[in-house]
């Protein structure tokens, strides 16, 4: 198994440009979620996803936007990317949503906004 | 609404020297705790967890937490540190609405030689 897959692993953009970043896995998971990682801040959660069709905001949703059309993929966009979304992006994912669960992490995007 | 404090942001200690890194939370309910590790460049890694039962919890890489209610603490503990456990530690409580982790914000932990 692969695990948690990121692409890209560091992307520069200007302001007001969109992208997608990437996240897969191929352990079946249900649940995956993405986390930003700001200096001094620990990770911040920023959409969940509890099953394919299902997503739901955390704690830091605007600006981003998420789908999840399979089980194994969870993309996070940026529609229009301002200088205070530059961070280190984290997918997570965990077999469900239970509270005990462990939480499985991809290597994370680093992304620069200009 | 939960939170977890991790009072050190930066610890350094020599290689085979004990290790303490604190971690403290504010929960409602009956916490689920982790401890999470992350090497230079890379994800979080799970080092040990706790949700009932036994308060004292071993982990990997010879790690362990205990869990005291009165404190409302959950450290972790090694005793002889290695040079391979220079990483940043985050502590985490898991939340019941929102089935996610939320997470201090790290201690960074420096081995000299």
């Amino acid at each position: 198994n692969a695990g948690v897959t990121q692409t890209p692993k560091f992307q520069v953009l200007k302001t007001g440009q969109s992208m997608t970043l990437q996240c897969a896995q191929d352990m079946n998971h249900e649940y995956m979620s993405w986390y930003r990682q700001d200096p001094g801040m620990g990770l911040r959660l920023i959409h969940y996803s509890v099953g394919a069709g299902i997503t739901d905001q955390g704690e830091v949703p605007n600006g981003y936007n998420v789908s999840r059309s399979t089980t194994e993929d969870f993309p996070l966009r940026l529609l229009s990317a301002a200088p205070s979304q530059t961070s280190v992006y984290f997918c997570a994912s965990s077999p469900t949503q239970g509270r005990g669960e462990t939480q499985y992490f991809g290597p994370g995007t680093r992304l620069l906004v200009l | 609404a939960q939170s977890v404090t991790q009072p050190d942001i930066h610890i350094t200690v020599s290689e085979g020297a004990s290790l303490e890194l604190r971690c403290n939370y504010s929960y409602g309910a009956t916490p689920y705790l982790f401890w999470y590790v992350q090497s230079p460049g890379q994800g979080l890694q799970l080092l040990l967890k706790y949700f009932s039962g036994d308060t004292l919890v071993q982990g990997i890489k010879g790690f362990e937490a205990e869990f005291k209610r009165s404190q409302s603490s959950f450290n972790l503990r090694k005793p002889s540190v290695h040079w391979s456990d220079a990483a940043e530690y985050f502590c985490a409580v898991s939340s019941t609405g929102r089935r996610a982790l939320t997470f201090g914000s790290g201690t960074r932990l420096q081995v000299q030689p």
